[in-house]
C-alpha cells in the first residue's frame, strides 16, 4: 500500500511569491490534514479537509489556503510568502474519525529567501 | 482544553540502555494517545497508539507505552537502545473533540540521542 505522498520534496521561493504544495492520501482515506513544522515552534495545525470540504483551519492568516479534489488529493497554497513561512509542511490522511490518528507523509521543505 | 507535556526536550542514553521518554496529558474525557517518531528531514511515523483497549501498548521497533489514567501519563519505553533509535519523538492526544476539529494535540517533542 502506497503511503501519503507529498510533492515537491523541497521548494525554494522568494518573498512575496506563491507556493503550491501537493498531497496524495493513502487509497481509501478521505480526510487530509496539513501541519506546519517551523523551527522551534513545534507542529502547528493548519487545515483539515474531508470529502472535499474544509472542516477546520488553525490560527493562520487567510493567505494560507487549500482545497481537496474529488480524488481526495489536496493542495496547500501559500500566497505572499514571508520569510517566517519557511518550514516543513506535513500532510497526513486518515479514514474515518480523525481521533484515531493519522498517517503522515514525508513533508515538503519550503524555504523562503 | 487538551494539552500534552513531554518532560525533557533532550534525552541521552548509551547504546543498549533503557529508553524512557515521558509524556503527560490533560484531557477531560478518556483520550486516544499516540507516539510518533521523526527521523531527520522526514515526516512523522506512528510508533504506537492507545485507543482504550489494553493499557500496555506494543509498537514497532521494540517500543511500548503504558497508559496510566491515575497519573495521566503515557510514557514510551524500549529495553535496549539502538543507534538507529536516535530521532525526535512526539507524544500526541486526541479525544472526542478531535472528531470535530480534526486536530491532534502534539507535545513539543523529545530528541533522543544514543551514544555508542
Amino acid at each position: 500500500e502506497a503511503g501519503v505522498t507529498q510533492s515537491p520534496t523541497h521548494l525554494i521561493k522568494t518573498r512575496g511569491q506563491q507556493a503550491t504544495l501537493r498531497c496524495s492520501p493513502i487509497s481509501g482515506h478521505t480526510s487530509v490534514y496539513w501541519y506546519q513544522q517551523a523551527l522551534g515552534l513545534g507542529l502547528q495545525f493548519l487545515l483539515w479537509y474531508d470529502e472535499g470540504e474544509e472542516r477546520n483551519r488553525g490560527n493562520f492568516p487567510p493567505r494560507f489556503s487549500g482545497r481537496q479534489f474529488p480524488n481526495y488529493s489536496s493542495e496547500l497554497n501559500v500566497n505572499a510568502l514571508e520569510l517566517e513561512d519557511s518550514a516543513l509542511y506535513l500532510c497526513a490522511s486518515s479514514v474515518g474519525r480523525p481521533g484515531y490518528g493519522y498517517t503522515f507523509g514525508s513533508g515538503t521543505r519550503l524555504t523562503v529567501v | 482544553a487538551q494539552s500534552v507535556t513531554q518532560l525533557g526536550s533532550h534525552v541521552s542514553v548509551s547504546e543498549g540502555a533503557l529508553v524512557l521518554l515521558r509524556c503527560n496529558y490533560s484531557s477531560s474525557v478518556p483520550p486516544y494517545l499516540f507516539w510518533y517518531v521523526q527521523y531527520p528531514n522526514q515526516g512523522l511515523q506512528l510508533l504506537l497508539k492507545y485507543t482504550s483497549a489494553a493499557t500496555l501498548v506494543k509498537g514497532i521497533n521494540g517500543f511500548e507505552a503504558e497508559f496510566k489514567k491515575s497519573e495521566t501519563s503515557f510514557h514510551l519505553t524500549k529495553p535496549s537502545a539502538h543507534m538507529s533509535d536516535a530521532a525526535e519523538y512526539f507524544c500526541a492526544v486526541s479525544d472526542r473533540g478531535s472528531s470535530n476539529t480534526g486536530k491532534l494535540i502534539f507535545g513539543q517533542g523529545t530528541t533522543l540521542q544514543v551514544k555508542p
